[in-house]
């Protein structure tokens, strides 16, 4: 069974102190990894797509790594508008289940002034 | 550009009523839909998915249903809901391929 378990739950960061998000995962034939960000109330904003180990996508404060087992969100000085919760999701290469994807509980970051 | 739609934004509903939320996407033709459920403290939850017209497959059994009339019109019912059911529900589609999801703003759902 595919699993996802992103740590930690919550981070607190002061503005420009820069961090790490990890997101380790378990799945039968990697098609995908997906991280997402999601403001309170709204439906989750696609930031990443990794396809497989060693690569690596950058936007703005964000760099996301992927090895075989885990994937990090790196945040580099980070402003208060990156608080928000960040997700993490594998997709599995079998097609039966219309390639649908599997999160985890998210990583709830605030940063402050 | 494509661009998903959901409503209602907000729903208050009591225990045994039925339920209809829609999604609609623009800008995109023969998409795969999908519908998740996120409830306090736990992961987005995969409740249906959509490869066409007609055709629906359920993740998790439970007293929701779900349609697709036409190519870019999902929904999601209930005929009696329940206290359970309450959470956000967002919908997402993505290529026929099924590349990347891109999701909707979701419904707020709270049963009383």
């Amino acid at each position: 069974e595919d699993q996802v378990t992103q740590s930690p739950e919550a981070l607190r960061l002061q503005e420009g102190e820069s961090s790490s998000l990890n997101c380790s995962y378990t799945v039968s034939g990697l098609r995908g990894l997906f991280w997402y960000r999601q403001d309170p109330g709204k439906g989750p904003e696609f930031l990443f797509t990794l396809y497989s180990a060693g690569e690596e996508k950058e936007k703005e404060r964000l760099k996301a790594t992927l090895t075989k087992k885990e994937s990090f969100l790196h945040i580099t000085a980070p402003k208060p508008e990156d608080s928000a919760t960040y997700l993490c999701a594998v997709q599995a290469s079998r097609s039966n289940s219309g390639y649908a994807l599997n999160f985890g509980k998210g990583t709830s970051l605030l940063v402050t002034p | 550009s494509q661009t998903i739609h959901q409503w209602p934004a907000t729903l208050v509903q009591p225990v045994g009523s039925p339920l209809s939320l829609e999604c609609t996407v623009e800008g995109t033709s023969n998409p795969n839909l999908y519908w998740y459920r996120q409830a306090a403290g736990r992961g987005l939850q995969l409740l249906f998915y959509s490869v066409g017209i007609g055709q629906i497959s359920s993740e998790v059994p439970q007293n929701l249903s779900a349609s697709r009339p036409q190519d870019r019109q999902f929904i999601l019912s209930s005929k009696k809901l329940l206290l359970s059911d309450s959470g956000f529900y967002l919908c997402a589609w993505s290529g026929a391929g099924g590349e990347t999801q891109y999701f909707g703003p979701g419904t707020r759902l709270l049963v009383l």
